[in-house]
């Protein structure tokens, strides 16, 4: 069965540093991945998807990241956070496009002054 | 504003009732899903539906029952069967490139 796995629980970095979190995926030819940020008592909010071509995904908030096919990996960048993108980050896979994603277990990220 | 919808926020219930969960889009998507978020556990596929008049099991269905009569409205219901029902309920709807949009959420309180 495919996984997703996020190997940080939490993070803490220091606002305008920057950013990566880290995603490995299991199992699939033809991974479609997002990144995902959840607010508090929120829902969640897509913040760029990979399916294939360049391998460098830009998102919203200025978030980026990179898809390596041979490191199973899809890890998230900022080069500059802001206390308001403290939340909880979840990355997911839908293997072959087949309409179910599989989540990671989530990252929290804590932004210090 | 396209976007889904959960009603409501907060949902109290006693021990052995059961309980709709309400969502309903308006996006025009084909596919929709509940989910369920309980802490360090990411989230849960509980059921999903990919067109109207047909449902899947999740990872997590024992307990809940859902139903698919209209496009926009993917309704779920936690009955009295599931054992530990205090969670946090996420309902998506599937875009066309497989993106999932999510609704604010329903915290569902059962004591």
């Amino acid at each position: 069965a495919q996984s997703v796995t996020q190997p940080d629980i939490h993070i803490t970095v220091s606002e305008g540093a920057s950013l990566e979190l880290r995603c490995n995926y299991s199992y699939g030819a033809t991974p479609y991945l997002f990144w995902y940020v959840q607010s508090p008592g929120q829902g969640l909010q897509l913040l760029l998807k990979y399916f294939s071509g360049d391998t460098l995904v830009q998102g919203i908030k200025g978030f980026e990241a990179e898809f390596k096919r041979s490191q199973s990996s899809f890890n998230l960048r900022k080069p500059s956070v802001h206390w308001s993108d403290a939340a909880e980050y979840f990355c997911g896979n839908d293997n072959f496009g087949n309409e179910k994603l599989t989540f990671g277990t989530g990252t929290r990220l804590t932004i210090i002054p | 504003d396209g976007g889904i919808t959960q009603s409501p926020k907060y949902l109290f219930r006693k021990e052995g009732q059961n309980v709709t969960l309400s969502c309903e889009q308006n996006l025009n998507h084909d596919a929709m899903y509940w989910y369920r978020q309980d802490p360090g556990q990411g989230l849960r596929l509980i059921y999903y539906s990919q067109i109207v008049n047909d449902f899947q099991k999740g990872d997590i269905a024992e307990g809940y029952s859902v139903s698919r009569e209209k496009k926009e409205s993917f309704p779920l219901t936690v009955t009295s069967a599931q054992k530990n029902p205090t969670a946090f309920y996420l309902c998506a709807s599937s875009g066309p490139e497989y993106e999932q949009y999510f609704g604010p959420g329903t915290r569902l309180t059962v004591t």
